[in-house]
């Protein structure tokens, strides 16, 4: 199994550029995270479906939109690209939201936006 | 969800257990202690969850007090491969995690 897969791995966007970062696990898990991470910091939420067909803000949604196009995929889209985007992006997947379980991570994108 | 107070940085010998301390004080009845790590570059990974009875697996032990205010993830015997930064997060079972930052812990020969 290849648990959560994150494409692409890297990434370089001009200003104003658009850009769909791409998450899919085959662990048929039912909820999934996007999560941010700028240098030195710990990961902010940006948006998370607890089930497939819902989506939810978390702390940092502004400058972003998710579609969970079905139970394996959920994406990012960056309609806008702006320099303060330049971070590492993490997906996550987990069994259940109303659960015990514990998250899975993908392997990160790093994005550049210059 | 419970705010969580780590050490900044720690450092433990090769093959000593090392102790990660984590204040959660405002936690409430509902809300499990999750630990997670994350090696330099590399997506978090789980690693112990606890609600109120200290919990043990392969990769580490869960030492919760009985006020639940605090709790002690343990690594017995601790390799240079552990070198990362350690995450406690307080979750209602309704809750998403939120990550502060961590304890970033040195494994030294």
């Amino acid at each position: 199994n290849a648990g959560v897969t994150q494409t692409p791995k890297f990434q370089v966007l001009k200003t104003g550029q658009s850009m769909t970062l791409q998450c899919a696990q085959d662990m048929n898990h039912n909820s999934m995270y996007w999560y941010r991470q700028d240098p030195g910091m710990g990961l902010r939420l940006i948006y998370y479906s607890a089930s497939e067909g819902t989506t939810d803000k978390g702390e940092v949604p502004n400058g972003y939109n998710v579609s969970r196009l079905n139970k394996r995929e959920f994406s990012l889209r960056l309609e806008s690209a702006a320099p303060s985007q330049t971070s590492v992006y993490f997906c996550a997947s987990s069994e259940y939201y109303y659960g015990q379980g514990g998250y899975t991570f993908g392997s990160g994108t790093r994005l550049t936006v210059v | 969800d419970a705010k969580t107070t780590q050490p900044t940085s720690m450092d433990c010998a090769e093959g000593r257990a090392a102790n990660l301390p984590c204040n959660h004080s405002t936690i409430s009845g509902n809300e499990y202690v999750y630990w997670y790590r994350q090696i330099h570059s590399q997506g978090p990974q789980y690693i112990i969850h606890g609600l109120k009875n200290n919990e043990t697996n392969e990769m580490a032990s869960l030492i919760i007090t009985e006020d639940r205010k605090s709790s002690t993830l343990i690594l017995p015997h601790a390799t240079l491969r552990d070198t990362a930064v350690y995450y406690c997060i307080g979750s209602n079972q309704g809750g998403k995690l939120i990550f502060g930052q961590g304890t970033e812990l040195s494994v030294k020969p």
